[in-house]
């Protein structure tokens, strides 16, 4: 079946450092990307869609200049939490879609962000 | 504003039962419906994907149905076993240009020996 891998599986680091989750489809091409996040013992959120070479489209809500999305091609979308906060610590999911309706959503494995 | 909600948030239950999950949705314009699994700091498993003109998907000793009309679907898992226990997510999958799946609020099962 379709993989998506995500990397990396875990950050720790310091209040202010901006960190990078790569999304990698690695068997088919993803149009659309999606990036979620978890609160513990909660539902995902969706934060943003990105389609290959246009802007994402962000959810109400998520500020589109500290989580920085960039889908440069068919099968990558990285993630960047700029100035990363400890309210910024969370589990991030990205999946990858072959852009039509009927087909269904891949999932990575998740980023644990833990941002001290 | 779509909302998927499932019913019970956690189950406990002993090994070798049959359980049904319960998903339940507010806006019946969707192109489908996915059940996941997520184990614990996992991330997403997608075990079935039923089509907006589908009734149900099988895969083993799962078995989901959905009924659009009542905004309704359910997950039958046949004779639980230990390796079960998770949460369980369902998500519908919008129509429109965004195509936007929302999640329900989960399901935690314990499969008990």
């Amino acid at each position: 079946g379709a993989v998506v891998s995500q990397h990396p599986s875990r950050v720790i680091c310091k209040s202010g450092t901006s960190v990078k989750i790569e999304c990698r489809s690695l068997d088919f091409q993803a149009t659309t990307m999606f990036w979620y996040r978890q609160f513990p013992k909660k539902s995902l959120m969706l934060m943003a869609t990105s389609n290959e070479g246009s802007k994402a489209t962000y959810e109400q809500g998520v500020e589109k200049d500290k989580f920085l999305i960039n889908h440069a091609s068919l099968t990558l979308s990285t993630l960047t939490v700029t100035s990363a906060h400890p309210e910024d610590s969370s589990f991030y999911i990205c999946s990858a879609s072959g852009g039509l309706a009927n087909q269904p959503q891949h999932f990575g494995d998740g980023t644990r962000l833990s941002i001290l | 504003k779509q909302e998927v909600t499932q019913i019970p948030a956690a189950l406990s239950v002993p090994e070798g039962e049959n359980l049904v999950l319960n998903c339940s949705f507010t806006d019946s314009a969707i192109y489908n419906l996915q059940w996941f699994r997520q184990d614990p700091g996992k991330g997403l498993t997608s075990l079935l994907l039923i089509q907006s003109s589908q009734r149900e998907q099988t895969s083993g000793r799962l078995n989901a149905s959905l009924d659009k009309s009542s905004g309704r679907s359910t997950l039958y898992i046949a004779a639980s076993q230990p390796g079960d226990s998770a949460t369980y997510l369902c998500a519908v999958r919008h129509t429109g240009t965004a195509s936007k799946l929302t999640f329900g609020t989960g399901t935690r099962l314990q499969v008990t020996l």
